[in-house]
């Protein structure tokens, strides 16, 4: 399995621009779950679905943050219009949810947003 | 979810067993204790997850208190490879897999 794949890896945009970024989870997966990840507030949980619905956005920072998850296999996080603020990494995770029993969230290596 | 509590760094000698240490006086019964790491420049990645008994797998151990307010994640032997943030998490037991990341202890092995 190629496990959970994220890109771009590496984005640089400028103030006001916006930006996607894109996240597969592991096939059978169906729970996902976005994190970002700055040295000043560490990892951070934006948004989680389950079955491809959103379950809890309370992490999301503020109206310019969205997510979606149109299908199993595909998740964005789009930030419109990007500020500095927003300069971080940010991961992608995903797990097998069986209700009752935990399951591990597996990674993805993560895209990190530069914004100028 | 319930807090936990953890040393900001440790450090250990290679080849020598690492017992870190986790502080959750305030968890509950349907809390799970869990423990991730990140690695530099990498996504965290589970290492060992428990509710009431302690747990081994091929990475580490996990020791937990009988009264469960805290926890000990063992490695049996620190290779250089571990140097990593340790994370112990606490999660409700019907929460989609949901994990709330604090500041970890920062582990430094030196050779």
């Amino acid at each position: 399995d190629a496990g959970v794949i994220q890109s771009p890896r590496h984005e640089v945009t400028e103030m006001g621009q916006e930006v996607t970024l894109r996240c597969k989870p592991i096939s059978g997966h169906n729970s996902l779950f976005w994190y970002r990840q700055t040295m000043m507030r560490g990892l951070e949980l934006l948004i989680y679905f389950n079955n491809n619905v959103p379950i809890d956005d309370s992490g999301m920072p503020e109206d310019r943050f969205s997510a979606k998850m149109p299908n199993a296999s595909f998740s964005t996080l789009k930030i419109q219009p990007s500020e500095p603020r927003d300069s971080a990494v940010y991961f992608c995770a995903s797990s097998l949810s069986s209700g009752g029993a935990y399951n591990e969230q597996f990674f993805g290596p993560g895209t990190r947003l530069t914004v100028l | 979810d319930a807090k936990t509590t953890q040393p900001n760094s440790m450090e250990s000698n290679e080849e020598e067993p690492v017992h870190l240490p986790c502080n959750h006086s305030t968890i509950s019964g349907t809390d799970y204790i869990h423990w991730y790491r990140q690695l530099p420049s990498q996504g965290p990645e589970y290492v060992i997850h428990g509710l009431t008994s302690n747990v081994n797998n091929r990475m580490a151990s996990l020791a937990i208190a009988e009264d469960r307010k805290s926890s000990t994640l063992i490695l049996h032997r620190a290779t250089l490879r571990d140097a990593a943030v340790y994370y112990c998490i606490l999660s409700r037991k019907t929460s989609y897999d949901k994990v709330i990341f604090g500041p970890g202890t920062s582990l430094s092995v030196i050779p």
